[in-house]
């Protein structure tokens, strides 16, 4: 069965800064990762994904995870943090290298100081 | 685009009725939809694979009783909370599988559910 680690389970960063979510996968195969985000009260909306291809994924806000096999990772990062990015980010696998079934990691709260 | 939509949005409920909550596809044609829970400050938890025209899956421990769902079109399922006690208070977000390649899951604003 696969599973998701996100070992941070709160960050703070000042607006300007650098930003990396750490992520960590089991899985058998070629996984099916995602990045979500969640504002409060708010549902998830999906900021970039990698099925295959180039192992560098550019996503929506800025946003962008690299895939590293061998390090069963896929951190999100962005250069240069906005307070509005304050939120939970969480990171996912697909089974079957599909979209099918989705197991969540635990997620990392962003808290973004002026 | 991708939207999905929930209704309601919030629900506020006496223990023992029961509550519908809905989900749609706005602009694509969903095969299976998914029904999550979320408690404060937790990560989702899968309750159930909704399969248009068939019956749902639901995970070890979900009472299939208790959360009936119904997925009658390619863009609605529904989940019903029956007889709602103050422990199913919580927040409810579905999400529908939009299929082909890089295929992704996308996800309503959830429910919030609070039971009297």
């Amino acid at each position: 069965a696969q599973s998701v680690t996100q070992p941070d389970i709160h960050i703070t960063v000042s607006e300007g800064a650098s930003l990396e979510l750490r992520c960590n996968y089991s899985y058998g195969a070629t996984p099916y990762l995602f990045w979500y985000v969640q504002s409060p009260g708010q549902g998830l909306q999906l900021l970039l994904k990698y099925f295959s291809g180039d192992t560098l994924v550019q996503g929506i806000k800025g946003f962008e995870a690299e895939f590293k096999r061998s390090q069963s990772s896929f951190n999100l990062r962005k250069p240069s943090v906005h307070w509005s990015d304050a939120a939970e980010y969480f990171c996912a696998v697909g089974a079957g290298g599909t979209a099918s079934k989705l197991t969540f990691g635990t997620g990392t709260r962003l808290q973004v100081t002026l | 685009g991708a939207v999905v939509s929930q209704h309601p949005s919030w629900v506020i409920c006496k223990s023992g009725t029961s509550v519908k909550i809905e989900c749609r596809s706005l602009d694509f044609q969903a095969t299976t939809m998914f029904w999550y829970r979320q408690f404060p400050k937790q990560s989702l938890m899968l309750m159930a694979t909704s399969n248009e025209g068939s019956k749902a899956t639901y995970e070890q421990g979900v009472e299939k009783d208790k959360f009936l769902i119904n997925h009658a079109s390619l863009t609605l399922s529904t989940l019903t909370v029956t007889s709602a006690h103050p422990e199913d208070s919580s927040f409810y977000i579905c999400s529908a599988r939009k299929q082909g390649v890089g295929e992704t899951q996308y996800f309503g604003p959830g429910t919030r559910l609070l039971v009297l």
